[in-house]
């Protein structure tokens, strides 16, 4: 079956420190690849997304994520850090079979330091 | 932001009674989802529709029944809600085939059951 796996639970990174949120995936095809934020009480806004082309995409609020089909990984990297980004965050796969669905990590909350 | 309207957004029923919770779009998409969010299980999804009157099953089914007879309306109903139930429950939409694959989520509506 599909999964998503995000390995850590909680971060905590001073303000101005660089930050990678990993996740990785099981998908036998091409994965739908995305990467969403949540503040509290808000629902989900999406931050980048891949399919296909450059393995390495650009999305809102200076994020970057690597798409690595080796390693079945789709990490989330931001180099500095700024207090608004503390939030929880969540890596999906979209899985396109006759449908299309989605299926989400179980999140990864950021907490920074002043 | 994308045009999607949960509703209510918050309420606290007994246990045993029926909910219905409603989810209103304004873009025309064609995919509709509704999740729920609990603490250390991510977002998983209860059921999906890819058009009018076409349901499917997610991953948490069981006690939750679906319906969509217009494009806009996707609507979720707890035939008998259990204390199990007290979530957060997500709408989304999905335009996917039409060359977008994110999806877009409501605001959430946070359900308690006493």
């Amino acid at each position: 079956a599909q999964s998503v796996t995000q390995p850590d639970i909680h971060i905590t990174v001073s303000e101005g420190a660089s930050l990678e949120l990993r996740c990785n995936y099981s998908y036998g095809a091409t994965p739908y690849l995305f990467w969403y934020v949540q503040s509290p009480g808000q629902g989900l806004q999406l931050l980048l997304k891949y399919f296909s082309g450059d393995t390495l995409v650009q999305g809102i609020k200076g994020f970057e994520a690597e798409f690595k089909r080796s390693q079945s990984s789709f990490n989330l990297r931001k180099p500095s850090v700024h207090w608004s980004d503390a939030a929880e965050y969540f890596c999906a796969v979209g899985e396109a079979s006759g449908t299309y669905k989605y299926i989400f990590g179980t999140g990864t909350r950021l907490k920074v330091l002043a | 932001d994308a045009g999607i309207t949960q509703s209510p957004r918050h309420k606290v029923t007994e246990t045993g009674t029926p909910v219905t919770l409603r989810c209103h779009q304004t873009e025309n998409h064609r995919y509709m989802y509704w999740h729920r969010q609990d603490p250390g299980h991510g977002l998983r999804l209860i059921h999906y529709s890819y058009g009018v009157k076409d349901t499917d099953k997610g991953e948490v089914s069981d006690g939750y029944s679906v319906s969509r007879s217009k494009t806009e309306d996707f609507l979720l109903t707890l035939e008998s809600a259990t204390s199990s139930q007290t979530s957060v429950y997500f709408c989304a939409i999905s335009d996917f085939g039409s060359g977008n694959t994110e999806a877009f989520f409501g605001q959430g509506t946070r359900l308690t059951v006493v």
